[in-house]
């Protein structure tokens, strides 16, 4: 069964400091690995995402590193701040074009002022 | 644009009883997932369609639930009888085919509550 898998669970940084957060995949038949952002009582949204053929992508604060031989994908939020709190998740589509994501479990952040 | 519009927002029934959430997807968008958040399991795709048609319900976690998209603006999550295990938060999501980096817009959410 294809899983993505991520840690840590919970994370604290205090503001400014860099978070960090890990996924690790298992099938190869990936071609898009997003990240979303949820915020209580919100649904889930995109925050960044990047193709396989690509090895870090960043928008802003938010970097994703990809390392394809690993298979393994990392988001870095730097001078993280208390409005970053939030849960994140990895997620991965598969290449058979079907638009289905396969998400990890989450990763509950808080940032301290 | 309103985004992904869902309702009720928040449900609390009874074990046995039937519920239906309900789902508008952001006009335009020819993809519509459900997906079932928990504490335990985390996000779970359920069901998705596309262009109205079902595509994958391997995560439709028994015969109890059923799903339909009657058109292109309206999807309907049904749950009967309804157990106190369903209890989550069920998303609403839409896309639009576009290429690669087509982003998946999701509903508010309701919260499902079976006592």
């Amino acid at each position: 069964q294809q899983q993505v898998k991520q840690s840590p669970q919970s994370l604290i940084v205090q503001k400014g400091g860099i978070s960090i957060i890990n996924c690790a995949y298992e099938n190869t038949a990936f071609d898009y690995f997003p990240w979303y952002q949820q915020f209580p009582g919100k649904g889930p949204a995109l925050l960044i995402a990047i193709r396989p053929d690509v090895s870090e992508k960043k928008e802003g604060r938010f970097t994703i590193s990809f390392n394809k031989s690993a298979k393994q994908f990392s988001l870095h939020i730097m001078d993280s701040q208390p409005g970053d709190s939030a849960t994140y998740f990895c997620a991965a589509r598969g290449m058979d074009s079907s638009y289905k994501l396969i998400f990890g479990s989450g990763t509950r952040l808080l940032v301290r002022p | 644009d309103a985004g992904v519009i869902q309702s009720p927002r928040h449900e609390v029934t009874e074990m046995g009883q039937e519920v239906t959430l309900r789902c508008k997807p952001i006009s335009g968008h020819d993809y519509l997932f459900w997906y079932r958040q928990t504490m335990m399991r985390g996000l779970e795709l359920l069901i998705y369609f596309n262009n109205n048609v079902p595509i994958d319900d391997s995560g439709m976690p028994e015969d109890r639930f059923s799903a339909k998209m009657p058109n292109a603006s309206f999807s309907t999550l049904k749950i009967q009888p309804s157990e106190p295990r369903d209890s989550a938060v069920y998303f609403c999501a839409s896309t639009k085919e576009r290429g690669w980096d087509n982003e998946q817009f999701f509903g508010p959410g309701t919260r499902l509550t079976v006592l």
